[in-house]
């Protein structure tokens, strides 16, 4: 039973464009979203966080939007540059269901020059 | 320097022998976590723990046993049982559970032979 789906396997961007990276969750009681970076054989970085009373969150270029009512989250990255090219993971945590986090599958964002 | 520590990197192992992974982090949380990466897989959770001395069973804990005698320490060992060992293996902790990100050590790549 995935909790969090991450569609799109891939996705390719030119340099200057906006990437919108989506995620998919299940779970009504996740509270607390979260985006990581992840370069191989690397642990993964966070990036950007938001609570499920908020629905947007901004950090300078990157910018997560929730939509609680289709369970959907997305992270926008304006302008894309190169250096962004990463598997980028959505994850979701319940406090109340032990605080657990559940990633996604991952999406590889290729950023062109 | 805070941070979460994982040793080794690279980690050779004969068929039906059980090996452990350190995890150790200097960073006073009380939860860790361990997570398996395989190729197109994400990071799924093995085992968590939120206190010393307490962890509960992620979505693929078979084959693997964890122990949590020490705050700062959170070692994984992977059983003869676990059908499929060769993978990513990667640790994290975060302050509490719910509502906060997690920090990542830089992961073990474990290889049966």
């Amino acid at each position: 039973d995935q909790q969090v789906k991450q569609n799109s396997p891939s996705l390719s961007v030119q340099e200057g464009r906006i990437s919108i990276l989506n995620c998919d969750y299940t779970n009504s009681m996740f509270d607390y979203f979260l985006w990581y970076k992840k370069y191989p054989a690397e642990g993964p970085t966070f990036l950007i966080s938001i609570s499920s009373i908020k629905d947007k969150n901004e950090d300078g270029r990157f910018t997560v939007f929730l939509n609680k009512s289709a369970k959907h989250l997305s992270l926008h990255i304006v302008p894309s540059q190169p250096g962004d090219s990463a598997v980028y993971f959505c994850a979701a945590s319940a406090r109340n269901q032990g605080g657990k986090l559940i990633f996604g599958q991952g999406t590889e964002l290729s950023v062109k020059p | 320097d805070g941070g979460i520590t994982q040793s080794p990197k690279y980690l050779f192992r004969k068929e039906g022998q059980n090996v452990t992974l350190s995890c150790e982090q200097n960073l006073n949380h009380d939860a860790m976590y361990w997570y398996r990466q395989d190729p197109g897989q994400g990071l799924r959770l093995i085992y968590y723990s939120q206190i010393v001395n307490d962890f509960q069973k992620g979505d693929i804990a078979e084959g693997y046993s964890v122990s949590r005698e020490k705050k700062e320490s959170f070692p994984l060992t992977v059983t003869s049982a676990q059908k499929n060992p060769t993978a990513f293996y990667l640790c994290a902790s975060s302050e509490g559970a719910g509502n906060t990100e997690a920090f990542f050590g830089q992961g073990t790549r474990l290889t049966v032979v």
